[in-house]
């Protein structure tokens, strides 16, 4: 699988402010996703990162609030605008390769908003 | 109702023991189901990836998936303390979208 760094670690914000969260993997992969998982809850998926087209953003999860772009095969950013505490989470993203289901996760942006 | 049902735990063995995780779904079109083990301040690591139904070993870790009793578990042979993670299940119908579990936290004590 790939290898799949993201910056930064972790962040304390101030409601209000915007934070860009990048995701790089080591070798090109088909298809990358952002996910963000609260505290005590499982994993959900924020939307699919397009490579040279507008992200896919799942129920609940609009572009004005978390922008994605993906320039090319190997890099994505995700921002979370206009923070609020509610938005304290870990990010996290994944990439999938070839015709399986396998999913692999980078170690995560922990974000603390206050 | 949620789509994927796990016990949060917490749940403590000995050393030495074997843990038993599982899982519930509800959706019969689930065909792909994956473990995954997420230590403290880490993201998840793929441990087990399975097609519909049966076992799967590998190691001291053995997943079985039970479609007719829409049910999944993981088993750990011979508990490390290493192990001490959050285990999460995690399935799919046919794409990339996945379903999660909560997790269950997992302490192996020395």
């Amino acid at each position: 699988s790939a290898v799949i760094s993201q910056k930064p670690s972790r962040d304390i914000c101030q409601r209000g402010t915007s934070l860009t969260i990048q995701c790089q993997v080591d070798s090109q992969v088909t298809m990358m996703f952002w996910y963000r998982q609260q505290p005590g809850q499982s994993l959900t998926l924020i939307a699919t990162a397009n490579q040279g087209s507008e992200a896919t953003y799942e129920s609940g999860f609009v572009i004005d609030k978390f922008p994605i772009s993906r320039p090319n095969l190997t890099f994505s950013t995700l921002t979370v605008s206009n923070m609020s505490p509610e938005d304290s989470s870990i990010y996290l993203c994944s990439d999938q390769t070839g015709g399986h289901n396998e999913q692999f996760f980078g170690p995560g942006t922990r974000l603390t908003v206050l | 109702q949620k789509e994927v049902e796990q016990d949060p735990g917490p749940l403590s063995v000995p050393e030495g023991a074997i843990v038993s995780l599982n899982c519930t779904y509800s959706n019969s079109a689930f065909q792909y189901f994956m473990w995954y083990r997420q230590y403290s301040r880490k993201g998840p690591e793929l441990l087990m990836y399975t097609y519909s139904s049966g076992n799967k070993e590998d190691g001291r870790f053995t997943a079985q998936v039970d479609k007719s009793s829409k049910y999944i578990s993981l088993f750990i042979r011979d508990s490390q303390p290493s192990d001490s993670a959050t285990y999460l299940c995690a399935m799919s119908i046919n794409d990339y979208k996945l379903s999660f579990g909560a997790g269950t936290t997992v302490t192996v004590r020395a």
